[in-house]
């Protein structure tokens, strides 16, 4: 089945800095779904973006299905924005990354 | 427009009790999945059900066992309890199967 990578596994950035989250899948993709974990274990929703680049507020994607990448950027952080982002690939089952865990300092 | 909602929110377990967990989809939702997480890993799939019917199933043993019911609510239930059971079981929805899933909040299960 699919390998899914997430790199890097962790990060600390100072409030109102930004980052970018990468992505790296071992084949094409075309289901592809971004989450953020909350400290309480909630899993949102961030984006479903099997191709192409879409933007929501602060946050936004990119996936390039033919280099079989995708990569979140997250922009001006917040200390709500802690917590683990996860990319998910539905392959005849849905496979995570193990996610990149990510601290905003106030 | 009604949130994935599970329940209960902890549940504490003995090692070869039985657990049935239980998971109410999205407004308009058919497709319901569930997932394992142990601490500090990705979620991982244990199965899927669409339209009351098994629809794809992980790398988990035949103790782990599910149902759909006819309003797409569902129930994960686990025989024969082992340490290693103890994580959050998290279950989405979606529809059709496929496209964009939703989570609930989890029900952590410990097994002493």
């Amino acid at each position: 089945g699919i390998q899914v990578e997430q790199s890097p596994p962790d990060l600390i950035l100072q409030e109102g800095a930004n980052s970018t989250l990468r992505c790296n899948f071992s084949d094409s993709v075309n289901n592809l779904q971004w989450f953020h974990q909350n400290p309480w274990g909630q899993l949102i929703n961030l984006f479903y973006i099997p191709s192409g680049t879409k933007q929501n507020g602060r946050l936004s994607a990119t996936t390039v299905a033919t280099e079989r990448y995708s990569l979140l950027y997250i922009s001006s952080s917040q200390t709500t924005d802690s917590g683990v982002y996860f990319c998910a690939e539905r392959d005849d089952k849905i496979i995570f990354g193990k996610g990149t865990r990510l601290h905003i300092l106030p | 427009e009604t949130g994935v909602t599970q329940s209960p929110t902890h549940l504490i377990k003995t090692r070869g009790q039985q657990v049935t967990l239980r998971c109410s989809s999205q407004s308009g939702h058919n497709t319901v999945s569930w997932y394992q997480q142990a601490l500090g890993q990705g979620p991982q799939f244990i199965f899927q059900y669409y339209r009351e019917e098994e629809n794809g199933r992980g790398n988990f043993p035949p103790r782990f066992s599910g149902l759909q019911f006819p309003n797409y609510s569902s129930e994960l239930n686990v025989n024969a309890l082992e340490l290693d059971d103890s994580a959050l079981y998290l279950c989405a929805s979606s529809s059709p199967p496929g496209l964009a899933e939703y989570f609930g909040p989890g029900t952590r299960l410990t097994v002493l």
